[in-house]
C-alpha cells in the first residue's frame, strides 16, 4: 500500500506564474488536508477537502489560492500569480475519515524566484 | 481555536539518555498527533492517542485529557532520534473531522 504521494517534490517558478501542488492520498483515504510551512516557521492548517466537497478552507489565503480534490485524480492545490512569499513546504495528508490518524507526504518545495 | 504549547523548544542530550517533551493545548480534543521531521525532510506520524499511553519500540506517549497535556518519552536514544517532534491537534473542538493545529516544535539533537 503506497503512501501518500505528492508531486513535484521541488517546483520553482518566476513571480507572476502559476504553481499546481498535487496530491494523491493513500488507498482508501478519502479525506485529505493541505499544509504549509513557511521557512522557519510552524506547520499551519490551508485546506480540509473530501472528494468532490471542501469541508473547511479557513486556512487558505482568499486570493489567488484553490484547491481541489475531484472524484477522479489526485488533489490539486493551485497558486495564481505566485509572490516571493508564497516560497515554502506544502504537505498534505490524507486518512480514512475525517477523525482518523493522518498520514503525511514527502511535501513539495516551491521557490519563487 | 485550539493552541498548542511545546517544550523545550530546542533539547541537546547524550546518546542513551531518556527524552521528554512536553505537550499542552488549550481545549478540549478528540485525539492528540506526535509527529517527527527530520531536517529538509518529510512528517512522520508517531502516535494518535485521545487517551492514556502507547509504546512503540523506544517511544511512549501518555496524554492526561484532564490536564491537557501530553508528553512523548524516548528511552535509549540515539543520534538517529536527531529530528523535530511536533504535537499536533484539532484545530477545534467538539471531536468532529477537523485539520490540525501544531506546536512549534522541539528540535531534538542527541549526541554520539
Amino acid at each position: 500500500n503506497a503512501g501518500v504521494m505528492q508531486n513535484p517534490r521541488h517546483l520553482v517558478r518566476r513571480r507572476g506564474q502559476e504553481a499546481r501542488l498535487r496530491c494523491s492520498p493513500m488507498k482508501g483515504h478519502s479525506h485529505v488536508y493541505w499544509y504549509r510551512q513557511l521557512p522557519e516557521e510552524g506547520l499551519k492548517f490551508m485546506v480540509y477537502l473530501q472528494k468532490e466537497n471542501i469541508i473547511d478552507e479557513s486556512g487558505m489565503p482568499k486570493e489567488r489560492f484553490s484547491a481541489e480534490f475531484p472524484k477522479e485524480g489526485p488533489s490539486i492545490l493551485r497558486i495564481q500569480q505566485v509572490v516571493r512569499g508564497d516560497s515554502a513546504a506544502y504537505f498534505c495528508a490524507s486518512s480514512p475519515q475525517g477523525w482518523a490518524e493522518q498520514f503525511f507526504g514527502p511535501g513539495t518545495r516551491l521557490t519563487v524566484l | 481555536k485550539n493552541e498548542v504549547e511545546q517544550s523545550p523548544q530546542n533539547l541537546t542530550a547524550q546518546e542513551g539518555e531518556f527524552i521528554t517533551i512536553n505537550c499542552s493545548y488549550s481545549v478540549g480534543i478528540s485525539a492528540l498527533h506526535w509527529l517527527q521531521q527530520h531536517p529538509g525532510g518529510g512528517i512522520v506520524s508517531l502516535f494518535m492517542l485521545s487517551s492514556g499511553k502507547k509504546k512503540h519500540g523506544r517511544l511512549i506517549a501518555t496524554i492526561n485529557i484532564q490536564e491537557k497535556h501530553s508528553s512523548l518519552h524516548i528511552t535509549a536514544s540515539h543520534p538517529r532520534d536527531s529530528a523535530v517532534y511536533i504535537c499536533a491537534v484539532p484545530l477545534l473542538s467538539g471531536g468532529g473531522a477537523d485539520g490540525l493545529t501544531f506546536g512549534k516544535g522541539t528540535h531534538l539533537i542527541i549526541q554520539p
